[in-house]
């Protein structure tokens, strides 16, 4: 079945750092992709998305796209800050499967001033 | 714009009872699904309502309801409560179902503890 993988957390970088979260998929079909953010106590908010390959995604200074040909959608930001710090998930959706998404783990970014 | 609204926040239950959580989508969005997010099992889907009809199912055993209403809110019914069952519950809302274009816009959640 189809799955996503993320690499695990969590990840603490100091201010300005640059990001990567990487996510690689299995999906039988054409699938969209999508970055989810999830601050404590809060529920997911949809960071970037992505429909077809080579398909760049883009939001707030983060940045994925999609690789078919290496099935991978990784997350980057060139200068994270204090506020990003929350838990990120990789996501997909299959054609054929409605509105399911099937997410990753979820990985934790925690910066540091 | 209003955003997903699900009620009530947090929820304390024991075990053996059930609980209804509700969920009232973004004016517009006829598609809602629902999530499980444990810290174990990460989030897991639960099931999709398009149109009153539900259109997909989750792996969860049949303890485990949901229904839509003609405005499109929906309602999740968990009965014979476990305390495995105690997770944040998500609910999502979009235009269509399936549609990767028009992605889902979640909730807050519904915290559900089971004692």
């Amino acid at each position: 079945g189809d799955s996503v993988t993320q690499m695990e957390g969590p990840v603490t970088l100091s201010e300005e750092a640059f990001l990567t979260i990487n996510c690689t998929y299995t999906a039988t079909g054409y699938p969209s992709l999508f970055w989810y953010v999830q601050y404590p106590g809060e529920g997911l908010q949809l960071l970037l998305k992505a429909t077809k390959a080579d398909d760049k995604g883009s939001n707030k200074g983060f940045e994925a796209t999609y690789r078919k040909e290496t099935t991978s959608f990784h997350l980057e930001k060139g200068s994270v800050q204090v506020s990003d710090s929350a838990v990120y998930f990789c996501a997909l959706s299959d054609q054929g499967q409605g509105g399911k998404l099937i997410f990753g783990q979820g990985t934790e970014l925690s910066v540091k001033p | 714009k209003a955003g997903v609204t699900q009620t009530p926040r947090y929820l304390i239950k024991t075990r053996g009872q059930q609980v209804t959580l509700s969920c009232s989508p973004i004016s517009g969005h006829r598609s809602v699904s629902w999530y499980q997010q444990t810290p174990g099992q990460g989030l897991q889907f639960l099931f999709e309502y398009f149109s009153e009809t539900q259109r997909n199912k989750g792996n969860f055993p049949g303890r485990f309801s949901g229904r839509q209403f003609s405005n499109s809110r929906s309602e999740m019914n968990v009965s014979t409560l476990e305390l495995g069952d105690s997770a944040l519950y998500l609910c999502a809302s979009s235009l269509e179902p399936g549609r990767g274009d028009q992605p889902q816009h979640f909730g807050d959640g519904t915290r559900l503890s089971i004692l």
